[in-house]
């Protein structure tokens, strides 16, 4: 079953506006990163927070996490149409394998 | 750096036919992942090598599947006889330590 779940399933916003996605996950993590993929494209990799941190910022992406309640959000800011894409968190569950688990995603939308 | 390549990008066969798909990851990196992509299951991993040994094979559906990874800048994966149920979008990627994976554009193979 897949570790990371993420909600919504589907989002649709105007540009400009702020987006955020959710992620739950099961099992204790090493840490949890979030992936875009551009239809038709491979997955491009955006960021990578720790079991330790709290919060991260990559120019407009805003990522938190909260190991208590085994969630992560990634906001986005100020979005433009090239942010559509659908977006998956995947954690890695440690053991040194750096084995990822990926949710099924959220797709976002960001209409002109 | 040319990033992770895969070949061919589109595959299209018969049922009953060998398919072999190619990867060359990120020269450096050290660990190698396929994964497999439907609409139905998401973003599967299949297996993965760490200095070319095979460390994980857990996700492999089933003895149809093969992958090897005779040297340090290349992979295949077999599907050996192929079924219409394999058709599905086939990602390899690539990482060097234990963090960032770095995805190939895939090869989207159609079983007929």
């Amino acid at each position: 079953s897949q570790q990371g779940e993420e909600d919504p399933q589907a989002l649709s916003i105007q540009e400009g506006e702020n987006a955020t996605m959710n992620c739950s996950y099961k099992t204790s993590i090493n840490n949890l990163q979030w992936y875009r993929q551009n239809s038709g494209r491979g997955l491009v990799h955006l960021i990578l927070i720790r079991s330790n941190e709290r919060e991260k910022h990559s120019g407009r992406l805003r990522v938190t996490l909260d190991t208590s309640k085994k969630s992560s959000s990634l906001l986005i800011t100020a979005s433009r149409a090239a942010d559509t894409a659908s977006y998956f968190c995947a954690t890695d569950q440690g053991g040194n394998t750096g084995k990822l688990i990926f949710g099924q995603g959220t797709t976002l939308q960001v209409k002109p | 750096d040319a990033g992770v390549i895969q070949s061919p990008r589109h595959e299209v066969t018969e049922m009953g036919q060998e398919v072999t798909l190619r990867c060359k990851p990120i020269s450096g990196h050290n660990s190698l992942f396929w994964y497999r992509q439907t609409m139905m299951r998401g973003l599967e991993l299949l297996i993965y090598f760490n200095n070319n040994v095979p460390i994980d094979d857990s996700g492999m559906p089933e003895d149809r599947f093969s992958a090897k990874m005779p040297n340090a800048s290349f992979s295949t994966l077999k599907i050996q006889p192929s079924e219409p149920r394999d058709s599905a979008v086939y990602f390899c990627a690539s990482r060097q330590g234990l963090e960032t994976q770095y995805f190939g554009p895939g090869t989207r193979l159609l079983v007929l």
